[in-house]
């Protein structure tokens, strides 16, 4: 099966630094996914991006589908942004999630 | 993503008990999945439901037998389960994903379940 692996596994930051979290896959992708799962086990949709640039408030994310990584941008962080971060990507159109081993940041006060 | 919803948000149960998880979302997806999620580990896909037939099974024990009567509607009973599927039970659902680039897919709350 496709491989994601999420770097760094983890990261400590000072609340109101920026910080870049990378996604890479393995095979082409026809669906990528960012999740942010907060301390309480909810996970939350960032974004939906199998290509090109979005952006949401602080957190812009890019995906180069021909160079098959993804990168999550946090700016300005806050408390309220801690959790572990999730990549998720599928090739098939059975939507079969693939889920990195997630990135578990940290920001304090 | 409180668009879809799960029922209950906790379950502890013996190892003789029958129960069953319930997930509901209203925004006229016609795919819906169940994920299981260990501590400190990412989700793993266990089934997929698409236009209520059951597409994928990821090899999951038949004590997890899921269960969708209707298109909004996903059910998951359970059936004398073991201490280590102690986990979190995550439900999604997507938009139409067949023969189309695939859609997002929107998470519930989870329900987390202990087995003593």
């Amino acid at each position: 099966g496709i491989q994601v692996e999420q770097s760094p596994p983890d990261l400590i930051l000072q609340e109101g630094a920026n910080s870049t979290l990378r996604c890479n896959f393995s095979d082409s992708v026809n669906n990528l996914q960012w999740f942010h799962q907060n301390p309480w086990g909810q996970l939350i949709n960032l974004f939906y991006i199998p290509s090109g640039t979005k952006q949401n408030g602080r957190l812009s994310a890019t995906t180069v589908a021909t160079e098959r990584y993804s990168l999550l941008y946090i700016s300005s962080s806050q408390t309220t942004d801690s959790g572990v971060y999730f990549c998720a990507v599928a090739r098939d159109s059975w939507g079969k999630l693939q889920f990195g081993a997630g990135t578990q940041v940290v920001v304090t006060p | 993503d409180t668009e879809v919803t799960q029922t209950p948000k906790h379950l502890v149960m013996g190892m003789t008990n029958k129960k069953s998880l319930k997930c509901e979302q209203h925004m006229g997806h016609r795919a819906m999945y169940w994920y299981k999620q260990k501590a400190k580990k990412p989700p793993e896909l266990m089934f997929v439901y698409s236009y209520e037939k059951l597409s994928i099974n990821e090899s999951v024990p038949s004590r997890f037998s899921p269960e969708c009567p209707n298109s909004s509607l996903l059910n998951l009973h359970l059936h004398a389960l073991q201490p280590e599927d102690s986990a979190l039970y995550l439900c999604a659902s997507s938009q139409d994903r067949t023969g189309r680039r695939n859609q997002p897919q929107h998470f519930g709350d989870g329900t987390r379940l202990s087995i003593l």
